[in-house]
């Protein structure tokens, strides 16, 4: 089945690393992504990893990925203010069409 | 660059109406999908289009339909609303169907 599960708040001081986590459940997907959503809007494309890689690091953000967990984490760096946002887990489970599963989102506070 | 547009930005509409929304995708991408995200929850897909044939289907019911038209533009049609068609739709644009990039969403409200 498809299913993509996420813890619900996370809450971290400016400055400190945030760490969101993910699990998915569908063992075919060959892609899997970060979006970020803010109040309002649309969802902004962080950043993926293909099935085969185990990390990927872009700026501040840090993707690592435990295939046979079917765990995937995003870390970021120096946390600011700017990043409160909802984050938003997903999976691609079908060849042929992209169609992606996305988690419930976890909703990061950034205090200063 | 300008990045996907949708149109309108709200909406409001009565049970039993129809509504047709809007997606134009980034220059030179061919594929459009559309989501539906309900308040508090994450986005469900309904459609995907690939040069002008749907390349997939979301478990959505026959009053959603879609088309994607010779200059990649999309539209999404929902009839006969019901208020659980509340909703933000929204459009993502992909060259190739793996980067999808959304756009900022239809609020369709149904009373």
């Amino acid at each position: 089945g498809e299913d993509v599960e996420q813890s619900l708040f996370l809450s971290v001081r400016e400055g400190d690393s945030s760490v969101i986590n993910c699990t998915y459940t569908d063992s075919s997907s060959t892609y899997l992504y970060w979006y970020k959503q803010e109040p309002g809007a649309g969802l902004q494309l962080l950043t993926y990893i293909f099935s085969n890689m185990d990390m990927k690091q872009d700026q501040r953000l840090t993707v690592l990925l435990n295939k046979k967990d079917k765990h995937l984490s995003l870390r970021i760096a120096d946390t600011q203010t700017g990043d409160s946002a909802i984050y938003f887990c997903a999976e691609s489970p079908h060849a042929g069409f992209q169609k992606l599963v996305f988690g419930t989102g976890t909703r990061l506070l950034v205090s200063p | 660059d300008a990045g996907v547009t949708q149109s309108p930005t709200h909406l409001i509409k009565t049970r039993g109406q129809h509504v047709t929304l809007r997606c134009s995708p980034i220059s030179g991408h061919k594929s459009v999908s559309w989501y539906q995200q309900v308040l508090g929850q994450g986005p469900q897909f309904i459609f995907q289009y690939y040069e002008k044939e749907e390349r997939g289907r979301g478990n959505f019911p026959d009053r959603f339909s879609a088309r994607q038209f010779p200059n990649y533009s999309s539209e999404l049609n929902v009839n006969a609303l019901l208020l659980g068609d509340s909703a933000l739709y929204l459009c993502a644009s992909s060259w190739d169907t793996y980067e999808q990039y959304f756009g900022p969403g239809t609020r369709l409200t149904v009373t």
